[in-house]
């Protein structure tokens, strides 16, 4: 079955970039029905969805962040990732990635990575 | 942003009751609305989607009801397995948005 996994620091110092890979497998990144979601969750804020990408490259992110994150996707390693630029301790989460399926309209988050902590602290 | 919001925020139940999770949208989202549960350092997991549809493997002990601004989670006969944090979500429109979650607890 289709599984996804984040990697990446757990670590970040403020105002540096913040970059996560999804790693999906089982399946394919370049499903025409799929999209490649980041979401996060705080104590404070609880869960925010970050934007996504689709395997054609489109991207939508949520205009809160739009300034600052940043998708791609590598489809022969078929993985995507997040970029986050000038990090601040408001930006401390559990990052999940997350598919959403698409047939008309979307459907829910239907499949979950396991989340990564990242801190940002110097 | 369309915003959401659940009440209660907290619920305490015995196994066996009927439980109900009210979310509410700031303004139509139509039936796109899903509902999670998630427990303590797991990511979370689709229960329903499109206000009532259930996932694939999700006991029919939970139902899901609703349309335009007002949707409800309910549980039939809560389970041991069940007590764990909820949490609604709408994607009508940009940005998808999620309500601040109502834990179920053990009374």
């Amino acid at each position: 079955q289709v599984q996804l996994q984040e990697s990446g620091p757990g670590l970040v110092k403020p105002s540096e970039t913040l970059s996560l890979t999804c790693t999906v497998s089982g399946g394919s990144i370049s499903s025409g029905t799929s999209y490649w979601n980041w979401i996060r969750q705080t104590p404070g804020k609880g869960l925010e969805w970050i934007g996504y990408i689709f395997y054609i490259g489109d991207t939508n992110y949520n205009f809160s962040l739009r300034s600052r994150v940043r998708m791609s996707m590598d489809r022969s390693q078929n993985r995507f990732s997040l970029r986050l630029s000038s990090v601040t301790t408001a930006d401390t989460a559990v990052y999940f990635c997350a598919r959403q399926q698409k047939s008309g309209w979307f459907d829910g988050f239907d499949l979950w990575g396991q989340g990564i902590m990242v801190t940002v602290s110097s | 942003d369309i915003h959401m919001t659940q009440s209660p925020s907290t619920l305490a139940a015995s196994v066996g009751d009927r439980v109900s999770i009210t979310c509410r949208a700031s303004q139509s989202i139509s039936s796109w609305l899903a509902w999670y549960q998630q427990k303590p350092g797991r990511a979370p997991k689709l229960l329903i989607d499109k206000a009532s549809s259930l996932q694939s493997g999700v006991p029919s002990r939970f139902s899901g009801s609703g349309s335009e601004t007002e949707f409800t989670l309910t549980i039939s006969s809560l389970q041991p397995d069940d007590f764990a944090t909820y949490y609604c979500q709408h994607y009508n429109s940009y940005p998808w948005t999620f309500g601040q979650g109502t834990k179920v607890e053990i009374k």
